[in-house]
């Protein structure tokens, strides 16, 4: 059974880059077939997905963010990691990673959230 | 990107009450829909998958129906623990997207 786990900075400011890391465990993050993901969910509102990153390192990125985001994978690790670029406080969300098996499975284990604000 | 449109957005209803709640695409997507439960402070947990296939541990008073457009979550029976909000998602194409969400209230 796969477990998630989100950790990074809950404040950041406005303009500047977002970064979390999402730690898996139960499995290795460069098992076939994975894809690792990132959804958000702002204060009361609904989700939103991010992207996500296949074990090979392709990546796929919502178009609404793809200019602000790079997901990428750490194997040594069996860690993935988010950056956001050019925050304003509209990216202030709970921050969820997420696994699912194939392209089109549904998102199965998710990361219990974390909490970024954005503010000066 | 495909529009996921939930009805409704939110309900009342009692516990032993049956409720349905309905998902529609703005364009087809197979039965490539998924549905969620999120409770207060906590991650979704997925319910569904593939339109109508329940997920490991689900219990069974959960039902999911559709194929093309038209979706719909039913609860049979609804128990307390049942209360939350419920998201459906579209995995067939990118950029995934979800529902606004419908929450299930106590009566």
């Amino acid at each position: 059974q796969l477990q998630l786990q989100e950790s990074g900075p809950g404040l950041v400011k406005p303009s500047e880059t977002l970064s979390l890391t999402c730690t898996v465990s139960g499995g290795s993050i460069s098992s076939s077939s994975y894809y690792w993901g990132w959804i958000r969910q702002p204060p009361g509102k609904g989700l939103e997905w991010i992207g996500s990153i296949y074990y090979s390192g392709s990546t796929y990125y919502n178009p609404s963010l793809k200019s602000r985001v790079t997901i990428s994978v750490d194997t040594s690790k069996n860690q993935f990691s988010l950056k956001l670029s050019s925050v304003t406080a509209a990216d202030t969300a709970v921050y969820y990673c997420a696994s699912h098996y194939n392209w089109n499975d549904p998102l199965a284990y998710w990361g219990q959230g974390t909490l970024v604000t954005v503010s000066s | 990107d495909i529009q996921m449109t939930q009805s409704p957005s939110s309900l009342s209803a009692s516990v032993g009450d049956r409720v349905t709640i309905t998902c529609r695409a703005s364009q087809s997507i197979s039965s490539y829909l998924n549905w969620y439960q999120q409770k207060p402070g906590k991650a979704p947990k997925l319910l569904i998958y593939a339109a109508s296939t329940l997920q490991s541990g689900v219990p069974s008073r959960f039902s999911g129906s559709g194929s093309g457009t038209d979706f719909t979550l039913t609860i049979s029976s609804l128990q307390p623990e049942d209360f939350a909000t419920y998201y459906c998602q579209q995995s067939y194409s990118s950029p995934w997207t979800f529902g606004q969400g419908t929450k299930v209230e106590i009566k």
